[in-house]
């Protein structure tokens, strides 16, 4: 089955920096791979997504990259905000649906 | 669009008793639906796959006859955890897809559990 690991564990910036998170995957015929974002307490929220047929996708301060090639996706978060604070995770779904996970990214942004 | 709702968010039972947990897609037609348990500071660990009107798909060392999931209409799956334990204690997330979303899940807000 699919195995994702995602980089680092956690993630302290100052407010106003940017946020770098990586992920890599097994399987290559994995084509979705979304983001989320965890409050304590809550359940995910998707954040962005991106297909296999696409290089990079932005959504205002959000931005995702893939490279199929070297099996790696990563998230890129510009302009932190302390309501940026969460538990991130990235996860791929290969044909069949399914969505594996990666550990998460605790990340702290410091006021 | 897309709202997943759960009920309860939130029960406390004694060991040994049984629990349901709903989950609902209330603006559209969840063809499949998942279930998915997260103990702290982990990650979700899918349990099992609900076609509608199928028996669901369980994940390796998920027992089924444990968690017992109904998959019985478009709009509504439910997990029933039975005789509990202090170990099944946990965080349940469920999530909905439709035929039209492709991959793409949409998630429920979550069921705190505790077993006493």
């Amino acid at each position: 089955g699919e195995n994702v690991e995602q980089h680092p564990s956690t993630l302290s910036v100052q407010e106003g920096d940017s946020a770098v998170i990586k992920c890599t995957y097994s399987d290559s015929a994995s084509n979705y791979f979304p983001w989320y974002k965890q409050e304590l307490g809550k359940g995910p929220q998707l954040i962005i997504d991106i297909r296999s047929n696409v290089g990079e996708k932005k959504d205002q301060r959000i931005a995702v990259t893939l490279n199929k090639t070297a099996k790696h996706f990563s998230l890129h978060i510009t302009e932190t905000q302390p309501e940026d604070s969460a538990v991130y995770f990235c996860a791929a779904s290969p044909l069949n649906y399914k969505l594996s996970f990666g550990a998460g990214t605790t990340v702290t942004v410091r006021a | 669009g897309a709202v997943v709702s759960q009920h309860p968010s939130r029960v406390i039972c004694k060991s040994g008793t049984s629990v349901k947990i709903e989950c609902r897609s209330l603006d559209f037609q969840a063809t499949t639906m998942f279930w998915y348990r997260q103990f702290p500071k982990q990650s979700l660990m899918l349990m099992a796959t609900s076609n509608e009107g199928s028996k669901a798909t369980y994940e390796q060392g998920v027992e089924k006859d444990k968690f017992l999931i109904n998959h019985a209409s478009l709009t509504l799956s439910t997990l029933t955890v039975t005789s509990a334990h202090p170990e099944d204690s946990s965080f349940y997330i469920c999530s909905a897809s439709s035929q039209s979303s492709y991959n793409e899940q949409f998630f429920g807000p979550g069921t705190r559990l505790t077993v006493l």
